[in-house]
């Protein structure tokens, strides 16, 4: 069974950094991208960007180069998502999504996770 | 980038009713790479349909999508009360690959 399993909930001041964690289980790791999702509270899913796990290739969205960090560790069969200086903006649900094929539709999901930026 | 715009906004309707979704993308969606997903609260999305018109693994027949190059339609024959949800269309054709900004369906 393919499972993709996120990090939980964070709470962070802006300013501060973050790494958030995606494993996957169930499937050949290394052979499938994958995505990342973002909610803002009450809002619609937007796009941040791919990243291949075997040989590292990203691809961002151009509204948030910049803005974040997608890498893995295929050691681990984990995707990482991150930030070096946290906004209250940035508060929002991130989702990883696996698609079959590229491009292909998000076909599996972690769980979300909850990220709070407050001062 | 390829914008996608849903319509409408949100739709009313009764157990029973069909219900029909619009998604309109700025430019043409190539090799129709078009998605449909629902969201419920508190869930992730789900995948219902790729390709505008083939159904994910385990996806009731009542749900179908069809269409081409900027316009694309997803419809659910005959609303089940666990239907009612948020949809959201997704181009895949071209990155990024943008979501349109969703329908939410709602009981009458």
């Amino acid at each position: 069974e393919v499972q993709l399993v996120q990090s939980g909930a964070e709470v962070k001041k802006p300013g501060e950094s973050l790494k958030i964690s995606c494993k996957g289980s169930g499937y050949s790791f290394s052979t499938y991208w994958i995505a990342w999702v973002r909610q803002m509270p009450g809002k619609g899913l937007e796009w941040l960007g791919i990243i291949h796990p075997g040989d590292s290739d990203i691809r961002y969205s151009p509204s948030f180069q910049g803005q974040v960090t997608m890498s893995v560790d295929k050691s681990i069969n984990t995707a990482y998502l991150q930030w070096s200086s946290l906004k209250t903006s940035d508060t929002a649900i991130y989702y990883c999504a696996r698609p079959f094929g590229f491009p292909g539709p998000l076909e599996f999901w972690g769980q979300g996770t909850l990220l709070t930026v407050s001062s | 980038e390829i914008v996608l715009t849903q319509s409408p906004g949100t739709l009313s309707l009764s157990p029973g009713e069909r219900a029909t979704l619009s998604c309109r993308a700025s430019q043409s969606v190539s090799s129709r790479f078009l998605a449909w997903y629902q969201q419920k609260p508190g869930q992730a999305p789900r995948l219902l349909i790729y390709g505008a018109s083939r159904r994910a693994t385990g996806i009731p027949d009542r749900f179908s999508g069809s269409g081409s190059e900027t316009d694309f339609t997803f419809t659910i024959s005959r609303l089940e009360p666990e239907d009612f949800a948020v949809y959201y269309c997704q181009q895949y054709g071209s990155s990024p690959y943008t979501f349109g900004q969703g329908t939410r369906l709602e009981i009458k």
